[in-house]
């Protein structure tokens, strides 16, 4: 099925082990976009991607790392994990240029860092 | 900057009953105002979506918003709520001026159905 495909499903970690996440979709879209979700904080943006090649920072930046590797894939790295890093993950896209446009979700990454 | 308050964070309805949620947003310029429910352990799904047309937005599972400009609000209803409604539901916005085109999403609403 078309959509957006996160991986790892679920991950626990110690404090200070690294890992990334992987996001990729089969829809041709321009824009990517990782999210994190936290009880009563609905969605931060992490790090956006607008176009292949280019990435920003969002809202909550701090700790992370991500890669545009090509216009399908968006990873985010986690280089020294923290117990505040424990969070839902979420990986999105859209097509650029069509603001009303509605963003794809993937399922999730449940990230716990002990 | 845009901004996205969702007023009550638990709502509890009897199945039947009139569902509303809350959502009010802060635009500098007109925004495009989108609802999203998240089941339990999935991903976010579009609801439905204010762009500009109609006011009155006509979603899936038969939700529908509003969009009221003077008071800035865009608010969730169903005339019916059914036990597989129960979910959390999120508004979010984005400004028509935004190079990045990003969502800001409110902190959420849970909706709890009792039978």
């Amino acid at each position: 099925n078309a959509g957006v495909t996160q991986t790892p499903k679920f991950q626990v970690l110690k404090t200070g082990q690294s890992m990334t996440l992987q996001c990729a979709q089969d829809m041709n879209h321009n824009s990517m976009y990782w999210y994190r979700q936290d009880p009563g904080m609905g969605l931060r943006l992490i790090y956006y991607s607008a176009s292949e090649g280019t990435t920003d920072k969002g809202e909550v930046p701090n700790g992370y790392n991500v890669s545009r590797l090509n216009k399908r894939e968006f990873s985010l790295r986690l280089e020294s994990a923290a117990p505040s890093q424990t969070s839902v993950y979420f990986c999105a896209s859209r097509m650029t240029g069509i603001t009303n446009y509605g963003y794809t979700f993937g399922s999730g990454t449940r990230l716990t860092v002990v | 900057a845009q901004s996205v308050t969702q007023l009550g964070s638990h709502v509890s309805v009897s199945e039947g009953a009139l569902v509303l949620l809350r959502c009010n947003y802060s635009s500098s310029v007109p925004p495009y105002l989108f609802w999203y429910v998240q089941y339990p352990n999935q991903g976010l799904q579009l609801l439905l979506k204010y762009t500009s047309a109609a006011t009155l937005v006509k979603g899936i599972n038969g939700f529908e918003a509003e969009f009221k400009k003077s008071e800035t609000s865009f608010h969730l209803t169903k005339p019916s709520a059914h036990m597989s409604d129960a979910a959390e539901y999120f508004c979010a916005v984005i400004e028509n001026n935004n190079a990045g085109n990003m969502l800001t999403f409110g902190g959420g609403t849970r909706l709890m159905v009792k039978p």
